[in-house]
């Protein structure tokens, strides 16, 4: 079965320096991966995903993830953090037959400090 | 609507009552997931609907709970004789590509119904 590890349950960051939140998988054959947002109150809102191709894949607001399939990893980064990026993130994979569910990650709370 | 929306946002319960959490999709979206989110958790997924058709229910911690989607569009979460340990917020969320679809279409989630089991 599919996991998702995020070893950090908080990360903190002085804004304008960069920002990166790691996240390692488990899955058989190529994964399906992505990062989510999630703000305070709020439902999660999708970043990135990595399918196939280009390791370095970018996203929204900034954000990119590069995947390392020999260390198994999927870290999110971001050169110069803002503080309206203090959030909780989630990484989560799936494998590409579908028949199985997206599985998240227990998430990371970011907190960009001005 | 422009997106997934939930209700009620809000939810308390006394242990032994029953609960509906309604999830309304993006409209035309096939794919309908529910997931839990236990306090400092990731969202634990719990079933999910193609259509009108539930495909996984592999995720429903008990018998206690139900989901429905009778005409495709609006789903209702349903749990029985509610324990304390139900106490979470239920996530709804749609994708306009089926599960099992070439590539991977993300999932746009709702803002949640919080639940709390007194």
């Amino acid at each position: 079965a599919q996991s998702v590890a995020q070893p950090e349950d908080q990360v903190n960051v002085a804004e304008g320096n960069p920002l990166t939140v790691k996240c390692t998988y488990s899955v058989s054959g190529n994964p399906y991966l992505f990062w989510y947002v999630q703000y305070p109150n709020r439902g999660l809102q999708f970043l990135l995903k990595y399918i196939t191709g280009d390791n370095l894949v970018k996203g929204s607001y900034g954000f990119e993830a590069e995947f390392n399939k020999s260390q198994t990893s999927f870290h999110l980064k971001k050169p110069s953090a803002l503080v309206s990026d203090s959030a909780l993130y989630f990484c989560a994979v799936r494998d590409p037959s579908g028949n199985t569910p997206l599985v998240f990650g227990k998430g990371t709370r970011l907190s960009v400090i001005a | 609507g422009a997106g997934v929306s939930q209700s009620p946002r809000y939810k308390v319960a006394k242990r032994g009552q029953d609960v509906a959490l309604r999830c309304d999709p993006i409209s035309g979206h096939v794919s309908l997931f529910w997931y839990q989110q236990a306090l400092g958790q990731g969202p634990e997924f719990l079933t999910y609907f193609q259509n009108e058709a539930q495909l996984d229910k592999s995720g429903l911690p008990s018998d206690r709970f139900f989901a429905e989607r009778p005409e495709g569009s609006v789903s209702t979460l349903k749990i029985q004789r509610t324990q304390q340990e139900d106490s979470a917020v239920y996530l709804c969320a749609s994708s306009s590509r089926h599960r099992t679809s070439g590539g991977a279409g993300e999932l746009f989630f709702g803002e949640g119904s919080r639940l709390t089991v007194l």
